[in-house]
């Protein structure tokens, strides 16, 4: 079975560091872009990042420039996002999902979502 | 980056009623343009890629059409499962944007 399943969402006080994962099983995850997209308590859908397959491109949302680092493990099959100097505005939900074309430099589309994690920014 | 748009943002309809959902792009996206359903509590779904394909799974009740700068997500008789919310999302250029979203409620 495909699938994705993050961790690492927990409460956090304004200024501090969290460290988020993906585990994917059940496809070839160095084929594939993988994305960060987050969503607030009750708001839509915001893209975060995205990492090309074999990490040559990297793109970053522009409210989270600088505070984030995306990266994978490719022998592990693992998702990362690395986020720093939180505020209030970063509470959400953070999903990792897949982009579906195989090999290419951005995504296509997300076809493969996780549950998601919880991350919660407050004092 | 590109605005997109979405209209309405919510809706009340009856099972089996034909619903269309409008986006629209701030600037040309050509194709690139994907539909997504959120259910209360869960992970979005792709429904439609590439503005008109259908997603392998996706019951066939759901197509996209639309190129440019305007798309259209169509639902030829909604089913009870079709309540939720749906946004759509341009693969064209960074910032990968989404819609606002539009929430389908029960009539």
């Amino acid at each position: 079975e495909v699938q994705l399943v993050e961790s690492g969402g927990d409460l956090v006080k304004p200024g501090g560091s969290l460290r988020l994962s993906c585990a994917a099983s059940g496809f070839t995850f160095s084929d594939y872009t993988m994305n960060w997209v987050r969503q607030a308590p009750g708001k839509g859908l915001e893209w975060v990042s995205s990492i090309s397959s074999s990490s040559s491109y990297i793109y970053y949302a522009d409210s989270m420039r600088g505070r984030l680092t995306i990266s994978r493990d490719n022998a592990k099959n693992s998702l990362y996002l690395q986020m720093n100097s939180l505020t209030a505005e970063d509470t959400a939900v953070y999903y990792c999902a897949r982009a579906p074309r195989l090999l290419s430099p951005k995504p296509d589309a997300f076809d493969i979502w996780g549950q998601g994690t919880l991350v919660t920014v407050s004092s | 980056d590109i605005q997109m748009t979405q209209s309405p943002s919510s809706l009340s309809a009856s099972v089996g009623d034909r619903v269309t959902i409008t986006c629209r792009a701030s600037q040309s996206i050509s194709s690139y343009l994907n539909w997504y359903q959120q259910q209360p509590g869960k992970a979005p779904k792709l429904l439609i890629y590439s503005a008109s394909s259908l997603q392998s799974g996706v019951p066939s009740r759901f197509s996209g059409s639309g190129s440019g700068t305007d798309f259209t997500l169509t639902i030829s008789s909604l089913q009870p499962e079709d309540f939720a919310t749906y946004y759509c999302q341009q693969s064209y250029s960074t910032p990968f944007t989404f819609g606002p979203g539009t929430k389908v409620a029960i009539k």
